[in-house]
């Protein structure tokens, strides 16, 4: 059974740019949620996808979005990135409701 | 929304030494994860108890809903056992996990 992935482990990009951040949920899990955990900090909610349908969002603005795709796999795009958004970003998958399984994460570092 | 405390924040042990974590949340929860965060970042669950005792290993965790505590044994403490230990839980009618901020344990030699 292959666990949480995601793409890619390190990244810079410069105040202004775009950036898109991938996940693979584990077999059998219909539900992606992301996370921004800054330097210190909790892992803080970003949102949530539910087969395909944004299923709740955390106190992020609209320039965080998201999809999901029919093999349950999800993208985190940011766009006009802050120096505020360097941080490590998140993935978990689970069965709707249940118990969250993390993937690795990518650390994003904004300049 | 629903908060989450975590106590202490920092804790050092010689090896071989035990250890009480404790996560307080402010209402009712539907779950409840404990989590260890190795230095890459990487977090692993620990257990997943709503409610209850568990144990694992040398890790056991009880969690008294109606009481709105959970606390994670750690026995015969482990230089490996080092990193960050958090708590977090799924609010009742939600679907999101709210993390407390944490214990950094250092276990050493």
């Amino acid at each position: 059974e292959t666990g949480v992935t995601q793409s890619p482990t390190h990244l810079i990009k410069t105040r202004g740019q775009q950036v898109t951040l991938r996940c693979s949920s584990q077999s059998g899990h219909n539900t992606v949620s992301w996370y921004q955990q800054a330097l210190g900090q909790g892992p803080q909610f970003i949102f949530q996808y539910y087969r395909e349908e944004e299923n709740g969002r955390g106190n992020f603005p609209p320039r965080f979005s998201g999809l999901q795709f029919p093999n349950y796999s999800s993208e985190l795009n940011v766009n006009a990135l802050e120096l505020d958004d360097s941080a490590l970003y998140l993935c978990a998958s689970s069965p709707q409701g249940y118990e969250q399984y993390f993937g690795p994460g990518t650390r994003l570092t904004v300049t | 929304g629903i908060q989450v405390e975590q106590s202490p924040p920092d804790l050092i042990l010689q090896e071989g030494a035990n250890s009480t974590l404790r996560c307080n949340f402010s209402d009712s929860v539907n779950n409840l994860q404990w989590f260890h965060q190795n230095p890459w970042g990487q977090l692993i669950n620990l257990f997943y108890i709503p409610s209850g005792t568990k144990q694992n290993g040398r890790l056991s965790a009880t969690t008294v809903a109606t009481e709105r505590y959970s606390l994670l044994y750690i026995s015969s403490s482990q230089t490996t056992d080092s990193g960050v230990y958090f708590c977090a839980v799924l609010n009742s009618g939600y679907s999101t996990l709210t993390f407390g901020k944490g214990t950094m344990l250092l276990v050493s030699p």
